[in-house]
């Protein structure tokens, strides 16, 4: 039964390239949530979904970030024009039901590095 | 707005020490609140909950109680193990506003218990 599968475990841009993050949700789990931990900082939430639908991206910013997860397939983070401070790890976690008071299972991380 | 303050590592402790980790949260309403763990190159683990106050969530001899009238959850270990080096987040989840699903997570502090 595997958990929260992400890829790349890490990923190097050049400044300007597109960043393709990829979580597989536990397998009976259709809520996805992305997190972004910047260095020296705790994770910050970015963008919550439900299979096909965006239901809370509060925590994206405005440009450049976008985020689905389709009928099929894992649910994507894309980065577009990458600049250094995008450089963090990005966390996916999911959920049975989507209530965070049971708690997530987390995947292990995308370490992304912007040169 | 809702927020998680944790204390400042990195905490050195010998082998079989006593360990206290300092949460304080301010929060509007009443969250759920956790405490997560994070091995080195892994994703979050949930390492306890609580839900209301008075609360007490304990796991592999980790303990911490939801106290209300301090705002606070401190994590607490009577006898720490080499193998509990990580780095220990708490965190609440969010029940305001129609976003209802994320986690706030503290900045995480970092323990190292040496033989």
């Amino acid at each position: 039964n595997a958990g929260v599968m992400q890829n790349p475990r890490h990923l190097v841009r050049r400044r300007g390239q597109e960043a393709r993050l990829r979580c597989s949700p536990m397998k009976g789990h259709s809520h996805v949530y992305w997190y972004r931990q910047l260095p020296e900082e705790g994770l910050k939430f970015m963008v919550y979904l439900q299979k096909e639908n965006i239901i809370d991206e509060s925590g994206m910013p405005k440009e450049r970030f976008s985020a689905e997860f389709p009928k099929e397939g894992p649910s994507i983070l894309r980065i577009q024009q990458v600049v250094r401070g995008d450089s963090a790890a990005y966390f996916c976690a999911s959920s049975q039901r989507g209530e965070a008071g049971y708690g997530y299972t987390f995947g292990s991380g995308t370490r992304l590095t912007v040169v | 707005g809702n927020s998680v303050t944790q204390m400042e590592g990195p905490v050195t402790l010998s082998e079989e020490a006593f360990l206290t980790i300092n949460c304080t949260y301010t929060a509007t309403g009443y969250p759920s609140l956790f405490w997560y763990v994070q091995y080195p190159g892994e994703g979050l683990q949930l390492l306890l909950k609580a839900t209301k106050a008075d609360d007490k969530g304990s796991n592999k001899g980790f303990e911490a109680t939801y106290r209300k009238e301090t705002t606070s959850f401190h994590l607490e270990k009577g006898s720490v193990q080499v193998s509990d080096s990580a780095v220990y987040f708490c965190a609440l989840s969010d029940r305001g506003g129609g976003a209802t699903n994320k986690l706030i997570f503290g900045t995480g502090t970092l323990l190292a218990v040496q033989p």
